[in-house]
Formats: structure tokens, sequence, C-alpha cells
């Protein structure tokens, strides 16, 4: 079974740009859950979705947004980019709503580099 | 206060002795623990969840619970090499259901 598919692995950006990163979950597994990792803060939730509706949603500004499709892939977009959205960006699929009900499965995450 | 805090390490321990990390986290109502383990440039993978106060072993892995001191622990018994990496607990929030990571334990193994 193919695992979280993340696009593309690295981006270099600079301020004032806006991105779009990509996540294909695992076949069948309809939640996606998107993290940001720095040094710094660690891995912070993003969103989630489920069945292409968002399920929660962590603290960070409106300049992050998401979507998911029926197909559960989910696209994430980042507008207005500052030099602090540099990070990993890792995306995580499982097979039910909410992380704790069964396991996240993580992708190799998107390596954003803003200029 | 951080929502789930552990030791950043590094934790070096030689090969064979056991190795334990610590996490304590504020929510007292969580009910869902997980341990992640994350190699240098990779992504996380789960190695351990319990639920339950008390211990859950795993192989080498031994997690454990107590929720009245809101602390939840590793323990990787015969450590290897192999075993270096960095290591974040994560708790489930009781009424937003979002996972938490703390900043995660670097440990490495001695040979």
């Amino acid at each position: 079974k193919a695992g979280v598919t993340q696009t593309p692995r690295y981006l270099i950006k600079t301020r004032g740009q806006q991105v779009t990163l990509s996540c294909s979950p695992i076949s069948g597994h309809r939640s996606v859950s998107w993290y940001q990792q720095t040094p710094g803060q660690g891995l912070q939730f993003l969103f989630e979705y489920f069945s292409e509706t968002q399920r929660n949603k962590g603290n960070f500004p409106g300049r992050f947004s998401g979507r998911q499709f029926s197909n559960s892939r989910s696209e994430m977009n980042v507008s207005t980019l500052e030099l602090g959205d540099s990070a990993l960006y890792l995306c995580a699929s499982s097979g039910t709503l909410g992380a704790g009900t069964s396991p996240l499965h993580f992708g190799n995450g998107t390596r954003l580099t803003v200029t | 206060q951080k929502e789930v805090e552990q030791n950043s390490g590094p934790l070096s321990v030689p090969e064979g002795a056991i190795a334990s990390l610590n996490c304590t986290y504020s929510d007292r109502g969580s009910q869902s623990f997980f341990w992640y383990r994350q190699y240098s440039g990779k992504s996380p993978e789960l190695i351990m969840f319990i639920y339950s106060n008390g211990d859950k072993e795993d192989g080498r892995f031994t997690a454990q619970l107590n929720k009245a001191s809101q602390y939840v622990s590793l323990l990787i018994r015969d450590s290897q090499p192999s075993d270096s990496a960095t290591y974040l607990c994560a708790v489930i929030g009781s009424n937003d259901y979002k996972l938490s990571f703390g900043a995660g334990t670097t440990v490495t193994v001695r040979a």
C-alpha cells in the first residue's frame, strides 16, 4: 500500500508570494491533517480535513488555508509568505476522524524556504 | 504553559542501557497519548500509544501513563544505535481533539 505522498519535496519562494502544497493520503484514508515543523516551535497543528470539510483548526493566521477534494487529496495554501513561514510542512492521514482514534501516517514533508 | 512538555535533551545513553524519556501535559481531561519517533531528515512514525493508566509494553519499548500526575513516559530497553532519533510525545486535547506534540527529546545511543 502506498504511503502518504507530498509534493513538492522542496520549495523556495520569496516574501509576498503564495504557495500551494499537495498531499495524497493512504488509499482509503479520509482524514488529512497538516502540521508545520520548525526547530524552534516543533510540530504545530494547522488543520484537519475529513470528507472535504475542515473539522479542526490550529492557531495560525488566515494566510494559511486548505481544502480537501472528493478523492481525499488535500492542498494547503499559504498566501503573502513571510520569512517565518520557512518550515517543514507535514501532511498526515488516518482512517478515521480525529488523530486519537487511529494512528497518523505522515508523509515525507515539503521543505519550504522563504527568502 | 505549553500543552505538552518534554526535556529536549540530548539524552546520551550507552548501547544496551535503558533510555528514559519523560513528558508532561496540561490538559487534565486528555485520554489518548502517543510516542512518535523521528529520524533526522525523516517524518515522524508512531511507535506507541497508550490510553489507560499503567504500563504498556511493545518489544523493547514500554510506555507508562499516570493521569493523576499528568505524566507519560517512554522506556527503551537494550538501547541500540538505531534508536538514535528524536522522540515526540503527543496528546489529544479533551475539548478540541487536536493532537499536540511536545518539542521532542533527542536520543543518542553510543556504541
